[in-house]
């Protein structure tokens, strides 16, 4: 059964750019990968979504290689509200796959 | 809009007792999603519904049941609890597709259900 990987855990500073990789392995050709983040006792929240290359909206970035096999979600400029965790979801035909999730915390 | 909604946000049961978790989304959505999220863990997709009287299995659907009767509900049945089945529930819904299409996912605030 195909899987997605997420590093556990990050840590970061206010003010530095975070990136966070999700390999995904078997994603299908018309697969989209979609991140999203999640604060304790609230459900997931939409980050971004893309298909190939790159991706870019007023609070991130997703970058895409050809192969598609990985994804990595590019956090700009982090404060302490982005401590949470982040999952990365890939369409698998008939099976939705989370990621385990990578638990993010900004110092100040 | 209200989004999705759930009921309770917190439920005890004792063991093989059967209830009904309740998901209502006012946006319209035809694609809507069970998913229950283990301590620390991750999301995994219980049932998943394309429509009206549309249901299928997800990765983990032993214990549960569900139907879609309507667009805007879904909801989700145990029928003998289980201690294994401590979990926080989250419903969720979608405009399109399940696989290939775009597919961003608005999630309820989740229930916390513990089986003792």
């Amino acid at each position: 059964l195909a899987k997605t990987t997420q590093p556990i855990s990050m840590d970061s500073y206010e003010g530095q750019e975070v990136n966070i990789t999700c390999s995904h392995n078997n994603i299908a050709t018309n697969d989209y990968i979609t991140w999203y983040q999640q604060f304790p006792s609230q459900g997931p929240r939409f980050i971004i979504q893309g298909y190939k290359t790159k991706v870019t909206n007023e609070v991130a970035s997703l970058f895409i290689p050809a192969d598609r096999k990985s994804s990595t979600l590019s956090l700009p400029r982090v404060s302490l509200s982005d401590t949470a965790v982040y999952y990365c979801l890939v369409g698998y035909t008939d099976k939705l796959i989370f990621g385990t999730g990578t638990r993010l915390q900004v110092f100040p | 809009n209200a989004g999705v909604t759930q009921t309770p946000k917190f439920r005890i049961l004792k063991i093989g007792q059967s209830m009904t978790l309740q998901c209502t989304q006012d946006m319209n959505h035809n694609y809507m999603y069970w998913y229950r999220q283990d301590p620390g863990m991750g999301l995994k997709l219980i049932y998943y519904s394309v429509g009206a009287g549309i249901t299928d299995k997800g990765e983990v659907p032993n214990g549960y049941n569900v139907s879609r009767s309507t667009t805007e509900d879904f909801p989700l049945r145990l029928e003998l609890a289980a201690p294994s089945q401590t979990s926080v529930y989250f419903c969720a819904s979608s405009y399109l597709g399940l696989a290939g299409t775009y597919n961003e996912q608005f999630f309820g605030p989740g229930t916390r259900l513990t089986v003792l």
